[in-house]
């Protein structure tokens, strides 16, 4: 398998644009996760999802994120409008299970909103 | 909540020193300990796991030991390599978190030659 794929790698837009990042689950995981990477808050959960429907998207930080699963192969992230302080690497991972069950992550999508 | 404390970095160490990460966990009910790896420029990948007290994970020399009466999970490797260089993230998952993974802040460990 080749893993969790994540695109675009490097995001660079302007404040006010809208973002959509776009991830590839590892293929028969039933869990897919969103998470932010920042140097000041570490790695946080945005949203996951189960099989897919979102289950939890209380670490979406605002409205101006969404995040769907419109089929087990493929989930996009979207920040519209995006502000400066989006600025992170977004990272998508993807489980068999929730429990005890390791999580594999995609190489991230850096995004630099000017 | 749950919640993760891993020591601060950066930690920098000579090839074949040996190796210790503290991490100490506060958690509802028994949670499922993990450390987590990042090197340069991807995504974190499994390092280790334990799943109930006493259990040791290991992995490719590095080790971490479970221990309830502690609450600590410390990532040890008797001599690194510089290819050991990266950031390693303690986490759990338990109930109380609904099996959400939480993560400590991360420890940057840079091996050099």
């Amino acid at each position: 398998d080749a893993g969790v794929i994540q695109s675009p790698r490097h995001e660079v837009t302007e404040m006010g644009q809208e973002v959509t990042l776009r991830c590839k689950p590892i293929s028969g995981h039933d869990y897919l996760f969103w998470y932010r990477q920042t140097m000041m808050r570490g790695l946080e959960l945005l949203i996951y999802f189960n099989n897919n429907v979102p289950i939890d998207d209380s670490g979406m930080p605002e409205d101006r994120f969404s995040a769907k699963m419109p089929n087990a192969s493929f989930s996009t992230l979207k920040i519209q409008p995006s502000e400066p302080r989006d600025s992170a690497v977004y990272f998508c991972a993807s489980s068999l299970f929730l429990r005890n069950s390791e999580q594999y992550f995609g190489p991230g999508t850096r995004l630099t909103v000017t | 909540g749950d919640s993760v404390t891993q020591m601060e970095g950066p930690v920098t160490l000579s090839e074949e020193a040996f190796l210790t990460i503290n991490c100490t966990y506060t958690a509802t009910g028994y949670p499922s300990l993990f450390w987590y790896v990042q090197y340069p420029g991807e995504g974190l990948q499994l390092l280790l796991k334990a799943t109930k007290a006493d259990d040791k994970g290991s992995n490719k020399g590095f080790e971490a030991t479970y221990r309830k009466e502690t609450t600590s999970f410390h990532l040890e490797k008797g001599s690194v390599q510089v290819s050991d260089s990266a950031v390693y993230f303690c986490a759990l998952t338990s109930g109380g978190s609904n099996y959400k993974l939480t993560f400590g802040k991360g420890t940057l460990l840079t091996v050099n030659p």
